[in-house]
């Protein structure tokens, strides 16, 4: 059974460029989260989406964009890159949004901007 | 507005040497607190959630306990592979998970 699995793995980017980051949630999960995580901090929470909308958003800008599609892959779009969005963006799947299930993570996309 | 304190930020035992790591935490409605272990260049991998005060769980040289403030993390016996960083979240009735950022353990043998 595959779990979350996203994509890249590594990416470089220059300032101002725009970025897509995929996600494809662990096999029977619904709901897809997107975390932002700087070195040596933890995971600091950009949205959630179920059933194809974005249900709850954490104190991000609105260059952060997302998608969700019928089969529940995402994708995590970043406009006008700056140097400070360089981090690991991890994506968490789970079933039944917002009832305290626990997230099963991918093993992130390591964003570098230049 | 959530949030979560973990300490220490780092410690460093020998192996054997029992110990435990704390997370403070205030929200608003606590849906559940998670713990997650999170190994260099990997996502975080869960371990335990509690749901309400008074609430343990254990797994191998693992237990996590939870009051109405706090949790803690237990490492009985750890092992050099017990190395990594422990994170701790809790998740809101609103929806929303909030991290802290971690304690890193070394086990040395």
């Amino acid at each position: 059974d595959a779990g979350v699995t996203q994509s890249p793995t590594h990416l470089i980017k220059t300032r101002g460029q725009q970025v897509t980051l995929r996600c494809s949630p662990k096999s029977g999960h619904d709901t897809v989260s997107w975390y932002q995580q700087a070195l040596g901090q933890g995971p600091q929470f950009i949205f959630q989406y179920y059933e194809e909308e974005e249900r709850q958003r954490g104190n991000f800008p609105d260059r952060f964009s997302g998608h969700q599609f019928p089969n529940y892959s995402s994708e995590l779009n970043v406009n006008a890159l700056l140097l400070g969005d360089s981090a690991l963006y991890l994506c968490a799947s789970s079933f039944d949004a917002g009832q305290g299930e626990s997230y099963t993570f991918g093993s992130g996309t390591r964003l570098t901007v230049v | 507005e959530d949030q979560v304190t973990q300490s220490p930020e780092a410690l460093r035992l020998q192996e054997g040497e029992s110990s435990s790591l704390n997370c403070s935490y205030t929200v608003s409605g606590l849906r559940g607190l998670f713990w997650y272990r999170q190994d260099p260049g990997k996502g975080p991998e869960f371990l335990f959630t509690l749901y309400s005060a008074g609430e343990e769980k254990e797994k191998e040289r693992l237990k996590a306990t939870l009051t109405k403030k706090e949790s803690f993390l237990h490492i009985t016996a750890p092992k050099p592979e017990d190395s990594a960083t422990y994170l701790c979240a809790v998740h809101s009735d609103a929806g929303k998970s909030t991290f802290g950022d971690g304690t890193t353990l070394t086990v040395k043998p």
